[in-house]
């Protein structure tokens, strides 16, 4: 089955500077790869996603990166604000043709300090 | 719209008792998906259900079960708990497979 690994596992910037997280999977059949932001206690919610027919994706200060050759995807979150600190979870999936199973990877703990 | 919710918010039971948690999908969504997650974990795939039928399922004992509705909303059953099932059970919805999941707040269970 697919395996995601995620690093770093804890990450502290000061806030303006940019943070970058990163990802490898396994399963080559994988074509969607979320990010998700937790903040502790509630829920994780959606903040960018790519599937693999595009190999970059920007929206405002958080892009994402895909390279399908070595399997590996990115987060870049520029400009960090105290407000993006948080647990942010990587996932791959394969989606169509009969589920969306999410294969998460193990979450950083992003910490934007004054 | 109220998204996807789930109940009860907290629970706590002891050891070999058996739980219900609940989730009701997204307005639109048909397609329900529960995950396990620990502790400073990434949450772990439990199962999907689509039009009623479990479709996929992840690595977990068939102590979990589960139960999609006519109206979408499903249940995740959970017999002979033992400590280690302490965990967020978190539901998430979409629209079939093709579209993005969305998750509930979970449901916080500690098994004492």
């Amino acid at each position: 089955g697919e395996n995601v690994e995620q690093h770093p596992s804890t990450l502290s910037v000061q806030e303006g500077d940019s943070a970058v997280i990163k990802c490898t999977y396994s399963d080559s059949a994988s074509n969607y790869f979320p990010w998700y932001k937790q903040e502790l206690g509630k829920r994780p919610q959606l903040i960018i996603d790519i599937r693999s027919n595009v190999g970059e994706k920007k929206d405002q200060r958080i892009a994402v990166t895909l390279n399908k050759t070595a399997k590996h995807f990115s987060l870049h979150i520029t400009e960090t604000q105290p407000e993006d600190s948080a647990v942010y979870f990587c996932a791959a999936s394969t989606r169509g043709g009969g589920g969306n199973k999410l294969t998460f990877g193990t979450g950083t703990q992003l910490k934007v300090e004054l | 719209d109220a998204g996807v919710t789930q109940s009860p918010t907290h629970l706590i039971k002891t050891r070999g008792q058996q739980v219900t948690l609940r989730c009701s999908p997204k307005s639109g969504h048909d397609t329900v998906s529960w995950y396990q997650q620990a502790l400073g974990q990434g949450p772990q795939f439990i199962f999907q259900y689509y039009e009623e039928e479990e479709r996929q399922r992840g690595n977990f004992p068939d102590r979990f079960s589960g139960h999609q509705f006519p109206n979408y909303s499903s249940e995740l059953n959970v017999n002979a708990l033992l400590l280690g099932d302490s965990a967020l059970y978190l539901c998430a919805s979409s629209r079939g497979s093709s579209t993005e999941a969305f998750f509930g707040q979970g449901t916080r269970l500690t098994v004492v």
